[in-house]
C-alpha cells in the first residue's frame, strides 16, 4: 500500500523549519526518505528500521513511531539547496519499497 | 555517482514500437528495483529482481517486462509503446534483504512520438 505524504506542498523562507509527515495502513519494517529535484534520481537522505536504528546524512533527522506507522522527517534551518520533493518509501513484509506521492518544497531566499 | 549505471539516456521512439532499458546495479548488490516516473508524478514501483528471480512486482502493464541475467544486470522491456508510456524509468539496486539502502540510477527518458 502507498503511504501518505503530508503536507503536499511547503514553501519556506530560508532558514526555517519544516516537518514532512508519512504515514501507512501497514505494518512497516522501514521508512526510506529521499530528495529529487527535478529531472534528477532520487537521492537518499535517511532510512529508519523497525527497532530503532536509523541511518542517512548526518544533518538530516527523522523519527520512525512504530506503533503508529508513522515517520517524519525534520529540516532545520533550511538552505536553498533543500528545494525539492521529498519522498518517503516503505517496506513492509517484503523488499518492495512503495513510495508516496512525495512533498514539494521549495526554500526562497 | 550512486554506482548504478543505466542506458540510454535518452530515447525517442515511435508509437507500437518496443524499447529496451538497460540497469547495471551497484558492485555487490543483489537486488534491482525498476520504477516508472510520469511528467511531475511520483515514483510508480514496477518490478523488483533478487539475483536473477522476481520478487515483487507492482504496477506494471502486460506489455512490459523484465529481467535479470547471471551477471546482475537487469534488463526493462517495453513493447506496443503508447503515448502515455512516455516518462523517466528509473533503476535502483541495493544489497539483499530488507532495510537496506537504495541508490538509484540517473534513470532512462523515453519519449513515445
Amino acid at each position: 500500500q502507498q503511504p501518505v505524504q503530508s503536507p503536499q506542498a511547503v514553501i519556506l523562507r530560508e532558514g526555517e523549519d519544516a516537518v514532512i509527515n508519512c504515514s501507512s495502513s501497514k505494518a512497516l519494517y522501514s521508512v526510506h526518505w529521499y530528495r529529487q529535484k527535478h529531472g534528477e534520481a532520487p537521492v537518499f537522505l535517511m532510512i529508519l528500521l523497525k527497532g530503532g536504528e536509523q541511518k542517512g546524512h548526518e544533518k538530516i533527522s527523522a523519527s520512525f513511531n512504530e506503533k503508529k506507522q508513522q515517520s517524519s522527517l525534520y529540516l532545520t534551518a533550511s538552505q536553498l539547496s533543500y528545494s525539492g520533493t521529498y519522498f518517503c518509501g516503505s517496506q513492509g513484509g517484503s523488499e518492495k519499497l512503495v513510495f508516496g506521492k512525495g512533498t514539494k518544497l521549495t526554500v526562497n531566499p | 555517482d550512486s554506482g548504478v549505471t543505466q542506458t540510454p539516456k535518452h530515447l525517442i521512439t515511435a508509437t507500437g514500437q518496443r524499447v529496451t532499458l538497460r540497469c547495471s546495479p551497484r558492485s555487490g548488490d543483489l537486488s534491482v528495483y525498476w520504477y516508472q516516473q510520469s511528467l511531475d508524478q511520483g515514483l510508480q514501483f514496477l518490478i523488483q529482481y533478487y539475483n536473477g528471480e522476481e520478487r515483487a512486482k507492482g504496477n506494471i502493464l502486460e506489455r512490459f517486462s523484465a529481467q535479470q541475467f547471471p551477471d546482475l544486470h537487469s534488463e526493462l522491456n517495453l513493447s506496443s509503446l503508447e503515448l502515455g508510456d512516455s516518462a523517466l524509468y528509473f533503476c535502483a539496486s541495493s544489497a539483499s534483504g530488507r532495510g537496506n539502502t537504495i541508490y538509484f540510477g540517473e534513470g532512462s527518458w523515453l519519449t513515445v512520438v
